[in-house]
């Protein structure tokens, strides 16, 4: 198994450019996650799926969207890209949202100018 | 709003060394706590997963306690080696999942 993983590995954009952070696990893992982590802030939960057709907002979902259209695949969406998304975007899944342990990915690192 | 501290934020240990990494959290209703690490660049590796019911968890080195009603929980890590440095994150589940910043951990040879 691959587990969870990212692309790309790094990028850099320019305010107010649109992108899309790929997320894919090959774990038939039905909840994924995506999280942020900034300096000194620990990881913060962006948006949460439970099912293929199923999402929900995290704590901080302001300027992001997804969408879950296979058990596999959990996309992330910057429609108009800001200095204050400049961070280390992390996505995770497990097998139950509640009981089970979260595996992650390796991360995208981007950095809006 | 469930809020999760760790301390240290940074520790530094001769090789060899047992030491503890705390984490406390606010609100006591939760599903579990995990703790994880980081290494430099990297993702999140699970280490140990404690249920709400359980007392205590334990992995080769490390061991791990919950003490749900004082929201507290404690990483204990016994005879610490150089491939030890890392951050140490701990986690809780309550209806989402809530970190804490992490302990930087860097064990010296």
């Amino acid at each position: 198994n691959a587990g969870v993983t990212q692309t790309p590995k790094f990028q850099v954009l320019k305010t107010g450019q649109s992108m899309t952070l790929q997320c894919a696990q090959d774990m038939n893992h039905e909840y994924m996650s995506w999280y942020r982590q900034d300096p000194g802030m620990g990881l913060r939960l962006i948006h949460y799926s439970v099912g293929a057709g199923i999402t929900d907002q995290g704590e901080v979902p302001n300027g992001y969207n997804v969408s879950r259209s296979t058990t596999e695949d959990f996309p992330l969406r910057l429609l108009s890209a800001a200095p204050s998304q400049t961070s280390v975007y992390f996505c995770a899944s497990s097998t139950h949202p509640q009981g089970e342990t979260q595996y992650f990915g390796p991360g995208t690192r981007l950095l809006v100018l | 709003k469930q809020e999760v501290t760790q301390i240290p934020a940074a520790l530094s240990v001769p090789e060899g060394e047992n030491l503890v990494l705390n984490c406390s959290f606010t609100d006591s209703a939760i599903y579990n706590l995990q703790w994880f690490r980081q290494d430099p660049g990297k993702g999140l590796t699970s280490l140990l997963l404690i249920q709400s019911s359980q007392r205590e968890q334990t992995s080769g080195r490390l061991n791990a306690s919950l003490d749900k009603s004082s929201g507290r929980s404690t990483l204990y890590i016994a005879a610490s080696q150089p491939g030890d440095s890392a951050t140490y994150l701990c986690a809780v589940r309550d209806n989402d999942m809530r970190f804490g910043a992490g302990t930087r951990l860097t064990v010296k040879p």
